[in-house]
């Protein structure tokens, strides 16, 4: 019921190519929030998106939540080999505890 | 500068041998958590701690102790560890449940 789901699992695309990855739950999110981890790295901090249809854009990368609530998608525009690793959606459960929820993460590979 | 560290980075023990990995935040967070990372898992919470002696339970945390004694250090606690704990640990923290600002992680392997 909590669980989010992302797909695809991997992708390889081709340098200037473009990349999405979704992020959907059954129930309705209070908020997504989004990270990025490198290869060998530590997860980090994207955005957070609390509004329904929000979208949100840093650079080439472009946050949407849906309308209802229920998906969210990460889109990066014209890849390069930096935006090589996996992107995390992670649900922060209401109430005050700090609850984190990951889905399992999109691998992707940038082939130059 | 602001940071979370953990300690050890790389860990190789043995099943059954207690094992502590520190972690340590300068921002004065309030929240703090701890996270395991396995292959086509993602990042699962095996516990969290709102403030200074508040901890709860996450998702995995079988097999697992913390304790928030003060509040920049939340050990990490394997009691009795197993094979099945041999995974990549991160340590988070975040000030008003926003962004979670993760540590290097450790890899442990129990053999």
């Amino acid at each position: 019921g909590q669980q989010v789901m992302q797909i695809p699992q991997y992708q390889h695309v081709q340098e200037g190519e473009d990349f999405t990855t979704y992020c959907n739950s059954s129930t309705t999110l209070s908020n997504i929030q989004w990270y990025k981890q490198r290869p060998g790295g530590h997860p980090v901090f994207l955005i957070q998106l609390v509004k329904s249809g929000e979208v949100k854009k840093q650079k080439r990368l472009t946050f949407q939540f849906g309308e209802a609530k229920k998906n969210s998608s990460l889109h990066i525009t014209a890849t390069q080999t930096t935006d090589v690793g996996t992107y995390f959606c992670a649900r922060l459960v209401s109430g005050n505890t700090g609850k984190l929820i990951f889905g399992q993460g999109t691998t992707l590979q940038v082939k130059p | 500068e602001a940071q979370v560290t953990q300690n050890p980075r790389y860990l190789i023990t043995v099943t059954g041998k207690k094992l502590t990995v520190t972690c340590s935040q300068n921002m004065n967070h309030e929240y703090m958590s701890w996270y395991r990372q396995d292959p086509g898992l993602g990042l699962r919470q095996i516990y969290y701690s709102m403030n200074v002696e508040v901890t709860d339970k996450g998702d995995v945390p079988e097999g697992y102790k913390v304790s928030r004694k003060e509040k920049r250090n939340f050990p990490l606690i394997l009691e009795s560890p197993s094979p099945n704990q041999t995974s990549l640990y991160f340590c988070a923290s975040s000030s008003g449940r926003v962004v979670q600002y993760f540590g290097p992680g450790t890899r442990l392997t129990v053999l």
